[in-house]
């Protein structure tokens, strides 16, 4: 079983719906999760961190940690065809030296 | 914008040739990596460094060696270069906080025929 699962889509959405990102994870250990945005082309950019269990809001962006289940997520709320990129999960390894990848999932919204 | 410049950008060449791809920071640093991204895989670390000549393996670095000679270059260096090492190669710097965030370069995109 690898660390991080990440189903990559593609996901297509209307402007305006909800979005729900999700990637699952094996080690009970991590402790910070993050989730990054790549545009097509670029470095990936750090979205979000969130540290252990909990929601951490900023703006239409929601991170969701629930380490009882190894579960993350990602919300996004009014989605934008700006939010069309790839999303990638990341954990910081048990090290704190790297951090783990998920797959990464490619959003597609349409005005 | 970190400071992160990685060269060439693009990069075609031919199976057995060396390939170095270039990794400068402007930060000072301590934290530098390698990733390599392709579809179905995602991105997945192949060296990293923690300080000058300090170097640790990734979970993908075979067919690859980096040197660190300098607090703001690294090299990422394919002696023999495969077909299966076509991707795109992203450089990151860590941020020096607690979070482990990193910072990506543009990124390297080498094809090897």
């Amino acid at each position: 079983q690898k660390e991080v699962e990440q189903d990559p889509g593609p996901l297509s959405v209307p402007e305006g719906a909800i979005v729900s990102l999700n990637c699952t994870y094996s080690n009970s250990a991590f402790q910070y999760f993050m989730w990054y945005r790549q545009y097509s082309r670029k470095g990936p950019e750090l979205l979000m961190y969130t540290y252990s269990s909990g929601n951490k809001e900023d703006g239409r962006f929601t991170a969701q940690v629930d380490k009882s289940s190894k579960y993350i997520s990602l919300f996004i709320r009014d989605s934008q065809p700006s939010d069309s990129a790839t999303y990638l999960c990341a954990l910081e390894n048990q090290a704190g030296t790297a951090l783990i990848f998920g797959k990464g999932t490619t959003l597609s919204v349409s005005s | 914008d970190a400071g992160i410049t990685q060269s060439p950008r693009h990069k075609v060449t031919e199976t057995g040739t060396p390939v170095t791809l270039r990794c400068h920071q402007t930060e000072n640093h301590r934290y530098m990596y390698w990733y390599r991204q392709d579809p179905g895989h995602g991105l997945r670390l192949i060296h990293y460094s923690y300080g000058v000549k300090d170097t640790d393996k990734g979970e993908v670095s075979d067919g690859y060696s980096v040197s660190r000679s300098k607090t703001e270059d690294f090299l990422l260096t394919l002696e023999s270069a495969t077909s299966s090492q076509t991707s795109v190669y992203f450089c990151a710097i860590h941020g020096g906080g607690t979070t482990g965030e990193l910072f990506f370069g543009e990124g390297s995109r080498l094809t090897v025929l």
